[in-house]
């Protein structure tokens, strides 16, 4: 099984700070995912990455394919940007077609 | 596009009653997939599919079962209802890329409670 460890678990910003939530995995991968979870429970998908980095709005996604690691940025965080952030990767060790979650990383932006 | 369609939304079991959860996509995806996310928890994969007519347990299969008889659905059924099963589950669906899943378009999520 693919290993996919997140940190923090747990991280409270200000309005307006940088965000970094970092994702390893210890298996290699074709393509990560982040997805995010809502406070209403909805979940979506925000990247899947396989090399460099991508960006939508102001989250960012960046993958070191080497070095098995992937980071979530988020500029100018917004109290809308709480939510729980997960990154998941392809179990290639059992199935390619299932995906290994990590725990998630419980974002909280104060106004 | 309706995307995943998850239904009921709510649903409240009594110790040892059975039902179905029923997902449904419109995307013609060949990967689907049935998670639970405990409280404050990850989500666990119960069971998945690569296409019609092919079904694989995932890590937590006990207690569940699931078909694939079309492209579209991938119904969950829960016999013998328990209240470790107490979950909100989740449809997800995806087409293949590479070596793995492509984007994953999730439902809403089906909050089940078993009394």
């Amino acid at each position: 099984k693919n290993e996919v460890e997140q940190s923090p678990q747990n991280l409270t910003a200000q309005e307006g700070e940088f965000i970094t939530i970092n994702c390893s995995y210890s298996v290699g991968i074709s393509a990560l995912h982040w997805l995010q979870q809502h406070p209403g429970g909805g979940i979506v998908s925000l990247f899947m990455l396989s090399s460099g980095k991508k960006k939508h709005g102001r989250l960012i996604a960046t993958i070191n394919i080497q070095e098995k690691h992937s980071s979530l940025h988020i500029t100018a965080s917004h109290p809308r940007d709480s939510a729980v952030y997960i990154c998941a990767a392809p179990d290639k060790l059992t199935s390619g077609s299932r995906l290994t979650f990590g725990e998630g990383t419980q974002l909280t932006v104060n106004p | 596009n309706a995307g995943v369609t998850q239904t009921p939304k709510f649903r409240i079991l009594k110790i040892g009653q059975s039902m179905t959860l029923q997902c449904a996509q419109d995307m013609n995806h060949n990967y689907m997939y049935w998670y639970r996310q405990d409280p404050g928890m990850g989500l666990k994969l119960i069971y998945y599919s690569v296409g019609a007519g092919i079904t694989d347990k995932g890590e937590v299969p006990n207690g569940y079962n699931v078909s694939r008889s079309t492209t579209e659905d991938f119904p969950l059924r829960l016999e013998l209802a328990a209240p470790s099963q107490t979950s909100v589950y989740f449809c997800a669906s995806s087409s293949p890329l590479g070596e793995g899943p492509g984007e994953l378009f999730f439902g809403e999520g089906s909050r089940l409670t078993v009394l």
